[in-house]
């Protein structure tokens, strides 16, 4: 069974550094893409990015490029989104899910979703 | 980027009730093209890709259509289950984006 499973909530000060994680299993993790997807409260979703874990050949959106970093571990089967310096407006749910494949970038497994707070 | 938007960004229905929801691209995407189900504090769940495709385990009263820049999803009879948030996904590069989302509700 192909599962997803993100790390726990967190609550964080404006500032600080935060790296969330996403284990896959049931599956083959270094042949199929990861995205990373952004839900901010009462809002809708925002693709961020997507990498490879293969060979770790990463794609950002427009939009999160130089505002998060995307990377994975090909030896814990792990995908990470880290931030250096998180905003307020990080405050958002966070959902990676697997790519169905190479050219069709649609997802067909998501993980239950990390939410992330940050509050002074 | 290609811009997707949805309509309308509420609908309110009766279980029993057919209902379509429309999608539009700023550019043709071709049949590249997902729909997702969201329920409050889960995750997405696919429903249609390419357009018009039935992801497996999904029950056949959801339905897609479309193509190049208009697509539509509907629901031929609206079950308890179905009130939720839909949304639908352009997939013609990896630059992937969303709808803003169709919010069912009961009437």
């Amino acid at each position: 069974e192909v599962q997803l499973v993100q790390s726990g909530a967190e609550v964080k000060k404006p500032g600080e550094s935060l790296k969330i994680s996403c284990k896959g299993s049931g599956y083959s993790f270094t042949s199929y893409w990861i995205g990373w997807v952004r839900q901010m409260p009462g809002k809708g979703l925002e693709w961020m990015g997507i990498i490879y874990p293969g060979d770790s050949d990463t794609r950002y959106s427009p939009s999160f490029q130089g505002q998060v970093t995307i990377s994975a571990d090909k030896s814990t089967s792990t995908a990470y989104l880290q931030w250096s310096s998180l905003k307020a407006s990080d405050t958002a749910m966070y959902f990676c899910a697997r790519v169905v494949g190479p050219t069709m970038y649609y997802f067909d497994y998501w993980g239950q979703g990390t939410l992330v707070t940050v509050s002074s | 980027d290609i811009q997707m938007t949805q309509s309308p960004s509420t609908l309110s229905a009766s279980v029993g009730d057919r209902v379509t929801i429309t999608c539009r691209a700023s550019q043709s995407v071709s049949r590249w093209l997902a729909w997702y189900q969201q329920k409050p504090g889960k995750a997405p769940k696919l429903l249609i890709y390419k357009a018009s495709s039935l992801e497996s385990g999904v029950p056949s009263r959801f339905s897609g259509s479309g193509s190049g820049t208009e697509f539509t999803l509907t629901i031929s009879s609206l079950q308890p289950d179905d009130f939720a948030t839909y949304y639908c996904q352009q997939y013609k590069t990896y630059s992937i984006t969303f709808g803003q989302g169709t919010r069912l509700e009961i009437k």
